[in-house]
């Protein structure tokens, strides 16, 4: 089983609509993020928590919120998509600083959106 | 504005080659340098990673430079395989945050 799974790995929707994006990991990492990739421009971040009740916003947080629903837990929404949305939206899980001195991220498998 | 700018794009290198991917970065506040290996499919995996206190990292055929005073440092994949084809992500931190290149795809050719 994945350590970090993210649910829905694919999903077709229109303009307009309202979409949650879910993640959960098994890893027990209380730091956790979530990602958009785009062709030619990385992963940029859109938003982070570090604990249950600590949420910030990331480089491009405008047009998405996020729920921390538990240490394991950490949904992504749209509150009403548009085209240019349409992206592979990856979450991931940090311990930290580990004991060889990095600071890992776990990503999960990512979720491809398509926003017609 | 990319605040981390990798280079190239793309890169063919074939079996058994040096393949080499750069970045450079502006802010001053970084403080730790990881590469990702992504494959088709998948999430982006941590592969080696540097702190600017040390100029050099090596872990198996995968070597990090790094240039604190140019604000640059790279990656280099020796004796290069048809597996190591993939993209290649660059990525500065600070405050446990990251913030990525654009990334490189990378095709070993047998």
């Amino acid at each position: 089983d994945a350590d970090v799974t993210q649910t829905p790995r694919n999903r077709i929707t229109k303009t307009g609509k309202r979409i949650m994006l879910e993640c959960s990991q098994t890893k027990g990492h209380d730091r956790m993020y979530w990602y958009r990739q785009d062709p030619g421009l990385g992963l940029r971040l859109i938003y982070y928590s570090f604990d249950v009740k600590d949420i910030n916003k990331g480089e491009i947080s405008d047009g998405y919120s996020v729920s921390r629903q538990a240490q394991a837990k950490f949904s992504l929404s749209l509150e009403s998509a548009i085209p240019n949305q349409t992206a592979l939206y990856f979450c991931a899980t940090s311990p930290g600083q580990d004991n060889r001195g990095n600071q890992p991220q776990h990503f999960g498998d990512g979720t491809r959106l398509s926003i017609l | 504005q990319q605040q981390v700018k990798q280079s190239p794009q793309s890169l063919i290198v074939q079996k058994g080659g040096i393949s080499i991917i750069n970045c450079a970065y502006e802010n001053t506040a970084f403080d730790y340098f990881p590469w990702y290996q992504q494959f088709p499919g998948k999430g982006p995996a941590l592969l080696i990673a540097i702190r600017p206190d040390v100029s050099e990292k090596k872990e198996g055929r995968f070597t990090i430079s790094f240039n604190k005073s140019a604000k640059q440092f790279s990656l280099h994949i020796m004796d290069s395989q048809p597996g190591d084809s993939a993209t290649y992500f660059c990525a500065a931190s600070y405050g446990n945050k990251l913030v990525f290149g654009a990334g490189t795809i990378l095709r070993v050719k047998s």
